[in-house]
Order: structure tokens, then C-alpha cells, then sequence
């Protein structure tokens, strides 16, 4: 099985331009997640879902967005780009259900420039 | 607030033995993973502590002591293909993970 797949690999974005992450699992997670990660600094959750038609709020949220329409798909979308998200986007998956601890898995990420 | 502090780089010989230590304070304590990166790939799943002592996994153990707020992650004869960034991460009371910033470990012949 592929696991998580996301979508773009790598992306230069023009400040003020729109863009949406693509991010979708086939191992039938309730729970997703969205980190970004800097260097130097620890992977930060930015949204997350416990399960389809539910999302919250992580960290980092601030300029991002994201939607559970399904299981499978979680897209995450900035919706006027900003230097400050140059980062390399991770997507997760665990077969938690809220309060478990069940392991994340990741998607390989994106690594998006914003000029 | 929540941190989690490991050391920012590790050298070590191939075929010897290095401990990765990680601090932590959470708000709540439900476990303690550690995860493998390899430059410019995803993290990957190591092992879970969440009683304290020692899991061994092959030639990798972690170790937890929930009264220090410690572990450490134990890598035995050490292989080139060990060389990567082992991140620590925390779970909260609210089953989120607080990570560090990573330990790259660097192995050489």
C-alpha cells in the first residue's frame, strides 16, 4: 500500500498567492495531522483531525486552513502565502481515536518556498 | 510550558555504541516516542515508552523514567545507514506530541 501520499513534492510560491497542500492516506486513519518543520526547531502541529467532518487547531495555525471531508483526504491550504511559511510540510496519520496514542505516520512532505 | 530538550549533534564510530538523551516537561504524560530522519526523508517510527524502563528493539532500546522526565534512545553496533536525526517527542495530556528539535547523529568508519 502507498500509506500517506502529499502532494506537491516542492513548490515556489509568490508572496500573497494561494496554494493547498494535498495530503491523502490509504490505511483507513480516524486521526491526520499537518506539522511544519524548520531548522533548528521541532516539528510544530499546525491543524490536526480526530476523524472525518472534525479539525482543530494545533500550534501554529495562524494563515492556515484545513477540511476532513473523508477519511482519506486532508488538504491544507494557505490562503495568502507569506515568507514566514517557507518550511517543509509533513502530513500523519494514526489509527487514534481521541485520548490513544497510537503512532503517527507520515507522508514524505513538501518542501515549499515562498519568494 | 512544554519543551523537550535533546542534544543538537552526536558523533560517533561505526560499530560502537551511542546513548541519545532526551529531557521533557509535558502538561500530562502519556508516552514517549522516538522517530528516525533520515536527511531530506519523513520521520519514522523508532519505539514507544510509556512505563517506566527499558524496551529493546533489535539493536535499538529506549528508556523512560517518568519520575526524571528523561529518556534515551540506545543504538548498538552502529551502522553507517544509522546516521540521521532521531527526534524525541512527548505526548501531552491532550494526546498531542511536543517534539525536539532532533539530535543528527553523525557515524564515522
Amino acid at each position: 500500500t502507498a500509506g500517506i501520499t502529499q502532494a506537491p513534492t516542492s513548490q515556489i510560491l509568490a508572496a500573497g498567492r494561494s496554494m493547498t497542500l494535498r495530503c491523502t492516506q490509504d490505511m483507513r486513519h480516524n486521526a491526520m495531522y499537518w506539522y511544519r518543520q524548520d531548522l533548528g526547531l521541532g516539528l510544530r502541529l499546525i491543524h490536526y483531525s480526530n476523524t472525518a467532518g472534525t479539525t482543530g487547531k494545533g500550534e501554529v495555525p495562524d494563515g492556515y486552513s484545513v477540511s476532513r471531508a473523508n477519511t482519506d483526504d486532508f488538504p491544507l491550504t494557505l490562503a495568502s502565502a507569506v515568507p514566514s511559511q517557507t518550511s517543509v510540510y509533513f502530513c500523519a496519520s494514526s489509527d487514534s481515536l481521541a485520548g490513544d496514542t497510537d503512532t503517527q505516520y507520515f507522508g514524505p512532505g513538501t518542501r515549499l518556498t515562498v519568494l | 510550558g512544554q519543551n523537550i530538550d535533546q542534544p543538537t549533534e552526536m558523533t560517533a564510530t561505526e560499530g560502537a555504541i551511542v546513548q541519545i538523551n532526551c529531557t521533557y516537561q509535558t502538561s500530562g504524560f502519556n508516552g514517549l516516542f522516538w522517530y528516525q530522519q533520515h536527511a531530506g526523508e519523513a520521520p519514522t517510527f523508532l519505539s514507544y515508552n510509556v512505563l517506566d524502563g527499558l524496551e529493546e528493539k533489535g539493536r535499538f532500546s529506549s528508556f523512560l523514567s517518568r519520575s526524571k522526565g528523561y529518556s534515551y534512545l540506545l543504538l548498538k553496533e552502529l551502522q553507517m545507514k544509522d546516521s540521521a536525526s532521531y527526534l524525541c517527542a512527548a505526548m501531552d495530556s491532550n494526546y498531542q506530541l511536543i517534539w525536539g528539535a532532533g539530535t543528527k547523529l553523525i557515524i564515522k568508519p
